[in-house]
Order: C-alpha cells, then sequence, then structure tokens
C-alpha cells in the first residue's frame, strides 16, 4: 500500500531565504507526482506535476524534482516570500485514474 | 487550467440534518470526480470515485449509506451527507477529470456540524 510521507510537518525562515520541502513515497511504481499550495480554509492550487518519465519540472521560483527509484521529491522554492506561506501537500498518483495518495503536508511560514 | 466549482464553501448544520454538496466542472466534462475529506492537521483522504452514469466506488471505511454521490451528468456531481454527525464535521473536497489528463480541484467545503 502506498504511503507519502513528507518532512519537516512545519517550517519558518526569513523571507528570502532558498528552502526544500521533502516528500517520500513506498512504492517506486507511480504513475505521477504532484505538489499543491493549501492556503487555510481554502482549496488546492496546483503547483508542479512530474510525470514518472521525468526528472523535474520548473515553474517560476519553484522547482520540483523526483527520483522514482529512492521514492523521493523535493520541492525547492527560490528566494521565498510571505507570500508563500501556506501548506505545501505532496501527492502521488499510482495509475492513471488519478486516485491521488496524499502527505499530511509541510505548514510554510516565511518571516518578513 | 480548466475550472471546477465547488458549492458551497462553508456550512453549518444541526445534527440529524442533511447537507447536499455540489461540485461542477465549469469548462470541460468530467468523466470522473473524486471526493475527499480532510480532518484538521491531517492529510486528504480519498472516500470516494464517481464515474458518470454509474454507481460511485467508496474507499474502505467509507459509509455508502451515509455519503451518498450522484455524478448524474458529465459536469456535475453531488456528495449529500446524510443524518449528519459532529464526527463529519471536516472539509470535503472534490476534483474533476477527463481521461488521460491531470484532475482539477474545487475550492472544498468546509462542515461544521452542531
Amino acid at each position: 500500500k502506498q504511503e507519502v510521507t513528507q518532512i519537516p510537518a512545519a517550517l519558518s525562515v526569513p523571507e528570502g531565504e532558498n528552502l526544500v520541502l521533502n516528500c517520500s513515497f513506498t512504492d517506486s511504481a507511480i504513475y505521477n507526482l504532484q505538489w499543491f499550495r493549501q492556503d487555510p480554509g481554502k482549496g488546492l492550487t496546483s503547483l508542479l506535476l512530474i510525470q514518472s518519465s521525468q526528472r523535474e519540472q520548473t515553474s517560476g521560483r519553484l522547482n520540483a524534482s523526483l527520483d522514482k527509484s529512492s521514492g523521493r521529491s523535493t520541492l525547492y522554492i527560490a528566494a521565498s516570500q510571505p507570500g508563500d506561506s501556506a501548506t505545501y501537500l505532496c501527492a502521488v498518483n499510482s495509475n492513471s485514474n488519478y486516485q491521488l495518495i496524499w502527505g499530511a503536508g509541510t505548514k510554510l511560514i516565511i518571516k518578513p | 487550467g480548466a475550472v471546477v466549482s465547488q458549492h458551497p464553501s462553508r456550512v453549518i448544520c444541526k445534527s440529524g440534518t442533511s447537507v447536499k454538496i455540489e461540485c461542477r466542472s465549469l469548462d470541460f466534462q468530467a468523466t470522473t470526480m473524486f471526493w475527499y475529506r480532510q480532518f484538521p492537521k491531517q492529510s486528504l483522504m480519498l472516500m470516494a470515485t464517481s464515474n458518470e452514469g454509474s454507481k460511485a466506488t467508496y474507499e474502505q471505511g467509507v459509509e455508502k449509506d451515509k455519503f451518498l454521490i450522484n455524478h448524474a451528468s458529465l459536469t456535475l456531481s453531488t456528495l449529500t451527507v446524510t443524518s449528519a454527525h459532529p464526527e463529519d464535521s471536516s472539509f470535503y473536497i472534490c476534483s474533476a477529470k477527463v481521461p488521460s489528463a491531470e484532475a482539477f480541484f474545487g475550492q472544498g467545503t468546509r462542515l461544521t456540524v452542531v
């Protein structure tokens, strides 16, 4: 059974720092992996989707990497801003049906 | 990206009553919709998968008679929480997709049962 773990559970850093969020999964047979952002009491915003054949995806200040063999993905945020404060969720899709298995999230606080 | 609208965003209901949550794909026809539940400080958990015109497939531990899912059209799925109790208070979120494409998420519904 696929399990997804995110470390750390919470992170607080000063504005401007570069940071890395980690996601690990137990079954390397994945279809794709997706990173989301969730603001308090709000829905989900998709940030990056990495297909199983890809090693990384980039969007603006965000870069997500995928190492299937080791069951790991990282989300790199460059030059963090207070507006980046949110909970970041990692979700693994094991097949084309898109039934996602979710990590518990990393709550990120960027201090001005 | 495609837009999925979920309504209402917040609802408070009395214990024992039923609540309906709607999930609409606004600019595409969703062959499959998913319903998730998120308790405070926990992961989202898949509740059920529904394909248009057929019965929903529920995950283990989810009571299908309590959480009624209807996917009657390619743009609308509804989740009805029947005889709601305080332990059903949670954040419910839907997603919708077409074959061979990623799923798009609604804004979520915060349900509070008092």
